[in-house]
């Protein structure tokens, strides 16, 4: 399979506690975006790579949230001192850089309950 | 910022033709697309438009009107796979660039027999 990977997919932690997703784009995908979604709700932008730039960041994301991506392949997003509002899945989706479309591909996400 | 505004939930009979629509307001808009996502399962591309007019796929149909603002997904011969989530979301001119995009909250379809 060749599509978005993410891990892990379920995730349940105490509030307090650090947790961290990993994604890992299609191959030859540039493009790098995090979101995160609530039940109900549409997928909401958190972040933005450019290979290993970040090149945007969502008002959404608080300083507990950091994103890396540091040789422009898979990206990690880690959430410190979770809150119980921090529950979501996490959604990481990728594209070429050329050819734009509005065409991103998703992961299957990653689930966090925080209790 | 951006905004999106599309009915919560639409209920359409097996067969028939149902029509989506999105109202929206951004700066910078470059395009708008469409995705499905079905229970628990990754949102997936569907459609999109940079310039006005209608896009065909199939069943699956994507119009624009940029001076309006709106578009709309209209989805022929329903089938009961179809009962899922639809999001229309704006490709927009973020503040790092381009290609970032913005989903509007979604309508939840129905398909019934």
């Amino acid at each position: 399979d060749t599509g978005v990977s993410q891990n892990p997919r379920h995730k349940i932690t105490k509030r307090g506690q650090n947790v961290t997703f990993r994604c890992d784009p299609i191959s030859e995908h540039n493009r790098l975006y995090w979101y995160r979604q609530t039940l109900g709700q549409g997928p909401e932008f958190l972040t933005y790579f450019q290979n290993e730039a970040q090149l945007e960041k969502s008002r959404l994301l608080s300083d507990r949230f950091s994103a890396e991506r540091p040789k422009g392949s898979f990206s990690t997003l880690e959430i410190q001192r979770t809150e119980q509002g921090d529950s979501a899945m996490y959604l990481c989706a990728s594209r070429l850089g050329t050819g734009n479309t509005g065409e991103l591909f998703f992961g299957e996400g990653s689930r966090l309950t925080v209790l | 910022g951006q905004s999106l505004e599309q009915p919560s939930e639409v209920t359409a009979v097996e067969g028939a033709i149902v029509q989506i629509n999105c109202t929206y307001q951004t700066s910078g808009f470059y395009g708008l697309s469409w995705y499905q996502q079905h229970d628990g399962g990754a949102p997936t591309f569907l459609s999109y438009n940079g310039l006005d007019g209608l896009e065909e796929t199939g069943r699956f149909s994507s119009f624009l009107s940029r001076s309006d603002s709106y578009g709309y997904l209209l989805l022929q011969e329903l089938q009961m796979k179809d009962s899922a989530y639809y999001f229309c979301a704006v490709r927009d001119r973020g503040a790092g660039g381009a290609n970032n995009l913005f989903f509007g909250t979604g309508t939840r379809l129905t398909v019934i027999p």
